[in-house]
């Protein structure tokens, strides 16, 4: 069973039109969520990280919000310099250092 | 702060040869690095975990003595691709954590053609 599931895998919005992106996770005892922007070509760039339910952190156009099963990533007003692949993360079950990622969700925001 | 650089951006080379990526934190320490690779279209796959002053711990199906990885100080590491073939081509990523953190910083990812 997946750890992490993202949806949509792929959303357009127009420019200025919000919405949200969903990261749901399976494990236990969290020891944070991350949320990464990934651009073609790049390695993927830090957003935030959130450590307890109820926890909001705020980035330009870009709000994150973590509750027990999911983390949600909220776009204001989407640019289309947004256009991006998002990416969350968890670290793995286990108690391992690694991160487990989801699959992606690609925003494109048309002008 | 907390900025990761990755040497080279791209590399070509012919199969059967080596290449070596470094992986350097700009602007602080970390004890530990991880090395990742991404197919196009996919998400990143960890290759290893880079733990400085000690051997690094690697990923099931990871060849240890294809990708060698060393982690020599607390800002540097390398991963080295022996003898490469045209299936290692690929997007290799590495990132750094913070002493005592848990985030993960990226750096800007290499690419390989091997032909």
């Amino acid at each position: 069973e997946d750890q992490v599931t993202q949806s949509p895998e792929a959303l357009r919005l127009q420019e200025g039109e919000s919405s949200s992106l969903n990261c749901s996770y399976t494990v236990s005892g969290l020891r944070g969520l991350f949320w990464y922007r990934q651009d073609p070509g790049k390695g993927p760039e830090f957003l935030f990280t959130l450590y307890s339910a109820g926890e909001e952190k705020e980035k330009e156009r870009l709000k994150a919000t973590l509750t027990k099963k999911e983390s949600f990533l909220h776009i204001t007003a989407p640019k289309p310099e947004d256009s991006a692949t998002y990416l969350c993360a968890v670290p793995n079950q286990g108690g391992s250092e690694k991160l487990v990622f989801g699959k992606g969700t690609k925003l494109t925001v048309n002008p | 702060g907390a900025v990761v650089s990755q040497h080279p951006s791209w590399v070509i080379c012919k199969s059967g040869t080596s290449v070596k990526i470094e992986c350097r934190s700009l602007d602080f320490q970390a004890t530990t690095m991880f090395w990742y690779r991404q197919f196009p279209k996919q998400s990143l796959m960890l290759m290893a975990t880079s733990n400085e002053g000690s051997k690094a711990t690697y990923e099931q199906g990871v060849e240890k003595d294809k990708f060698l990885i060393n982690h020599a100080s607390l800002t540097l590491s390398t991963l080295t691709v022996t003898s490469a073939h045209p299936e290692d081509s690929s997007f290799y990523i590495c990132s750094a954590r913070l002493l005592a953190g848990v985030t993960q910083y990226f750096g800007p990812g290499t690419r390989l053609l091997v032909l």
